[in-house]
């Protein structure tokens, strides 16, 4: 169960777009869309901004969206803006019936 | 509104046990999976285990053998019982229902979970 791999950190300027990625295998992110995006800022819990690859619950931006090509998923976050500043985590479901978490990606706004 | 709980965690020795308890209210408890994602100091997310509404665990290998999930439909809990832990167990453990096959969209405060040498 290695985590998923995320770029360390990503950078924009406020009304840029951003992509994170989150590479697995076929035995997760390339063999179910299962994947889910978490933002969490310092000393919060995590909140939910993707789940199904790219659907977005009831209350987060239309300016977060998923997708998925092969074994590598993305976030995109377009229009960027100060608060989107924030660690951004990616979670798979694997083959073997559990779940793992990407490396984290630490977004700065410049 | 969704809560949830967590309790339990302290500082423990290496090698000791410790149960931790999630207390949720306002979802239906047992029409949910239910489940455990940790984070460590200064870290990323983890994810511990789960359970499904039927009771079926699963754990990362990390915890195997050393962690059981259990949940207590009558008293809408979850637990985690962590027995031989190791100084990399510590964390702040966190409980989430599965709303979707990964998909947490509620947490709790979590509880911090510290094992010294």
């Amino acid at each position: 169960q290695s985590a998923l791999t995320q770029p360390a950190s990503v950078s924009g300027s406020p009304g840029q777009s951003i992509a994170i990625s989150c590479t697995g295998t076929s035995s997760d992110v390339g063999g179910y869309n299962y994947v889910s995006w978490y933002q969490q800022h310092p000393g919060k819990a995590p909140k939910l901004m993707i789940y199904d690859v790219s659907i977005r619950p009831s209350g987060v931006s239309n300016r977060f969206s998923g997708s998925k090509s092969g074994n590598t998923a993305s976030l995109t976050i377009s229009g960027l803006q100060a608060e989107d500043e924030a660690d951004y985590y990616c979670i798979s479901y694997t083959s073997s019936t559990t779940f793992v978490f990407g490396t984290g990606t630490k977004v700065t706004v410049l | 509104q969704v809560q949830l709980v967590e309790s339990g965690g302290g500082v423990v020795q290496s090698g000791r046990s410790l149960r931790l308890s999630c207390a949720t209210s306002g979802f239906v408890f047992r029409n949910y999976g239910l489940d455990w994602v940790r984070q460590a100091p200064g870290k990323g997310l983890e994810w511990v285990a789960g359970i499904s509404t039927n009771g079926s665990p699963m754990y990362a290998d990390c915890v195997k053998g050393r962690f059981t999930i259990s949940r207590d439909n009558s008293k809408n809990t979850l637990y985690l019982q962590m027995i031989s832990l190791r100084t990399e167990d510590t964390a702040v453990y966190y409980c989430a229902p599965d709303e979707k096959m990964g998909a947490f969209e509620n947490w709790g405060q979590g509880t911090l979970v510290t094992v010294s040498p």
